[in-house]
């Protein structure tokens, strides 16, 4: 039962145009939400998160949106750069930072983004 | 500089072997995981440790084995119970409070059963 869910496997726009990749959960539970880049034969970084009780984060040129009704997040990368090229996991925990859940992270599958000079 | 070493980077094990993957931080933090990476698929939680000398089973332990006798140290043991041990192993750390769910990964181990 996968619980989080990225439908697109790739994505490729142009540089200076907006990337959007795009996550669906199913876990009501769920109620803090990060996205993470990796580059090929590195380890996952951190890039945002967003809890539940926001609709919207933004930190430089990527911002995160979240629509708990839908159960629907979304990252919005303005403007993108061939530097962007990596995969992109949105990863989804219950009970917020609080508690013995932290670090338990479910992830999606993954997009692959390819931002073209 | 702080961070998580993984070692080795390329693993090869013929089937019926134990293998051993070596995870090290230096960051301090209490909490340490293991991930496992299948092509297609997000990463799944193996096993982690939020304080030294107790671990606690991930979604798909089954197969696999961990200590955690230093805080530094979490390495993860795939054993031959493991039926599909063929993939990426990722290990990452965090410390409890507000970022406790962003964690630092490792650059990670590749497992290739021959």
């Amino acid at each position: 039962d996968q619980q989080v869910k990225q439908n697109s496997p790739s994505l490729s726009v142009q540089e200076g145009r907006i990337s959007i990749l795009n996550c669906d959960y199913t876990n009501s539970m769920f109620d803090y939400f990060l996205w993470y880049k990796k580059y090929p034969a590195e380890g996952p970084t951190f890039l945002i998160s967003i809890s539940s009780i926001k609709d919207k984060n933004e930190d430089g040129r990527f911002t995160v949106f979240l629509n708990k009704s839908a159960k629907h997040l979304s990252l919005h990368i303005v403007p993108s750069q061939p530097g962007d090229s990596a995969v992109y996991f949105c990863a989804a925990s219950p009970f917020g930072a609080g508690g013995t859940s932290y670090g338990k992270l479910t992830f999606g599958q993954g997009t692959i983004l390819t931002v073209h000079p | 500089d702080g961070g998580i070493t993984q070692s080795p980077k390329y693993l090869f094990r013929k089937e019926g072997q134990n293998v051993t993957l070596s995870c090290e931080q230096n960051l301090n933090h209490d909490a340490m995981y293991w991930y496992r990476q299948d092509p297609g698929q997000g990463l799944r939680l193996i096993y982690y440790s939020q304080i030294v000398n107790d671990f606690q089973k991930g979604d798909i332990a089954e197969g696999y084995s961990v200590s955690r006798e230093k805080k530094e140290s979490f390495p993860l043991t795939v054993t031959s119970a493991q039926k599909n041990p063929t993939a990426f192993y990722l290990c990452a750390s965090s410390n409890p409070g507000p970022g406790a769910n962003v964690l630092t990964f490792g650059a990670g181990s590749r497992l290739t059963v021959l």
